[in-house]
């Protein structure tokens, strides 16, 4: 079965740091391109970073300078190191697979609080 | 970045109804456009790619398209289980942008 699980959510103070993991299965990670998307309470989906199969990656703006996507392909692993959290950070982080232009799996989640 | 803007914003309707929810783009994005489904407490789940592409295990019942700038996401008839909230996303151009979701309510 193809599965995706996050880890490394919870609580950490505004300019603190955190590293969330996305542990996959089931599939040949290192063919794939992958992305965080994360989700604000009540709000929307807002994509915070991509990294593709050589290693690439890229970021919108409001998370460049603060947050790294790397990724271990012989862990099957990926991870978002984020530093100076802000309160705005705050949400629920998925880790995705991209296939061709798509996020065809996701899972299900891990939620980041930015409070003192 | 490419702005997505999704409408409406929340749709009332029943079971057996036949709905459409529509997404224009800012600029053009070929065909680069994918419906997600979304519902509480869980991860947003691929319908649709490619503007009209089913993904593998939705029912036939969800389809897409696409006229220039605008997509049309229509559950031609509704089911219990499709109450939930709807998102579109571009993957035309970095970075990748999602609508503001369409929620649909009994």
């Amino acid at each position: 079965e193809v599965q995706l699980v996050e880890s490394g959510g919870g609580l950490v103070q505004p300019g603190g740091s955190l590293r969330l993991s996305c542990a996959a299965s089931g599939f040949t990670f290192s063919n794939y391109d992958m992305h965080w998307v994360r989700q604000t309470p009540g709000k929307g989906l807002e994509w915070v970073s991509g990294i593709g199969t050589a290693g690439d990656t890229y970021y919108p703006d409001s998370v460049k300078g603060r947050f790294t996507i790397s990724r271990e392909n012989a862990e099957n692993s990926l991870y978002l190191q984020m530093n100076s959290l802000r309160a705005g950070d705050t949400a629920v982080y998925y880790c995705a697979r991209e296939i061709w232009d798509y996020m065809d799996v996701w899972g299900e989640g891990t939620t980041v609080t930015v409070s003192s | 970045d490419i702005q997505m803007t999704q409408s409406p914003s929340s749709l009332s309707a029943s079971v057996g109804d036949r709905v459409t929810i529509t997404c224009r783009a800012s600029q053009s994005i070929s065909r680069s456009l994918n419906w997600y489904q979304q519902k509480p407490g869980n991860a947003p789940k691929l319908l649709i790619y490619t503007a009209s592409s089913l993904q593998s295990g939705v029912p036939s019942r969800f389809s897409g398209s696409e006229s220039g700038t605008d997509f049309t996401l229509t559950i031609s008839s509704l089911q219990p289980e499709d109450f939930a909230t709807y998102y579109c996303q571009q993957s035309y151009s970095n970075p990748p942008t999602f609508g503001q979701g369409t929620k649909l309510e009994i």
